[in-house]
């Protein structure tokens, strides 16, 4: 169901940009990529989106390959505040757009 | 902006006793959606609604879990009778429609162990 892969964990320094990958190789023109994350006993919150082109946000980057087979969440300068769980997902037209969780990738940020 | 309500925070009970959860979703979004996360997991889909209506419960144990959401707005997830494995985090999150562009919020979790 996740259609996406990510490595399981990740480590940064502080303060350094971090690019977090995800491989979602079945793609579909009308699919959505999505990222979450998931900090300490807190419910995920929604990080950013998009469809074609990168996309920026006050949180992050978000840069989709040309072929939409992979994606990168970029975190420019990594605070001790975002270690925590990243979500890639894909929202898809052929699941009706249901917003399905995989593993994700445990970031850990080093002072 | 008031987020997502849920309550309890946290419930403990015991095998074959039944419980329920309560969610109060951001005013005005029409999808809601229940999750169940197991500790170290991430979240699996229970159910989704689009207003009152049900879109998708295919991952709902409906012979022990049941949900509703009356008049559109609130919400509440039952267990009945509970098990050991029941265990978990159930998250409430919340959007404006269901489709692929918009976000979702969660609330913050209730937290169920079941001894």
């Amino acid at each position: 169901d996740a259609k996406t892969t990510q490595p399981n964990s990740m480590e940064s320094n502080e303060e350094e940009p971090v690019h977090l990958p995800c491989n979602h190789s079945t793609i579909s023109g009308t699919d959505y990529i999505h990222w979450y994350r998931q900090l300490p006993s807190q419910g995920p919150e929604y990080v950013i989106h998009g469809l074609t082109s990168n996309v920026n946000n006050r949180m992050a980057s978000l840069a989709i390959a040309e072929d939409r087979k992979s994606s990168t969440l970029i975190l420019h300068r990594a605070t001790l505040r975002d270690a925590a769980v990243y979500y890639c997902i894909l929202r898809a037209m052929d699941s009706s757009y249901k917003l399905i969780f995989g593993s994700g990738t445990r970031l850990l940020v080093r002072p | 902006e008031a987020g997502v309500a849920q309550s309890p925070r946290y419930k403990i009970i015991e095998k074959r006793q039944s419980v329920a959860f309560w969610c109060n979703p951001i005013s005005g979004h029409a999808t809601l959606y229940w999750y169940q996360q197991i500790l170290g997991q991430g979240p699996k889909l229970l159910i989704q609604f689009q207003n009152n209506g049900v879109v998708d419960d295919s991952q709902l144990p409906k012979d022990r879990f049941s949900a509703e959401r009356l008049k559109g707005v609130d919400s509440t997830l039952k267990i009945q009778p509970a098990k050991l494995e029941d265990s978990a985090v159930y998250l409430c999150a919340s959007s404006l429609d269901p489709g692929g562009y918009t976000e979702a919020f969660f609330g913050q979790g209730t937290r169920l162990t079941v001894v």
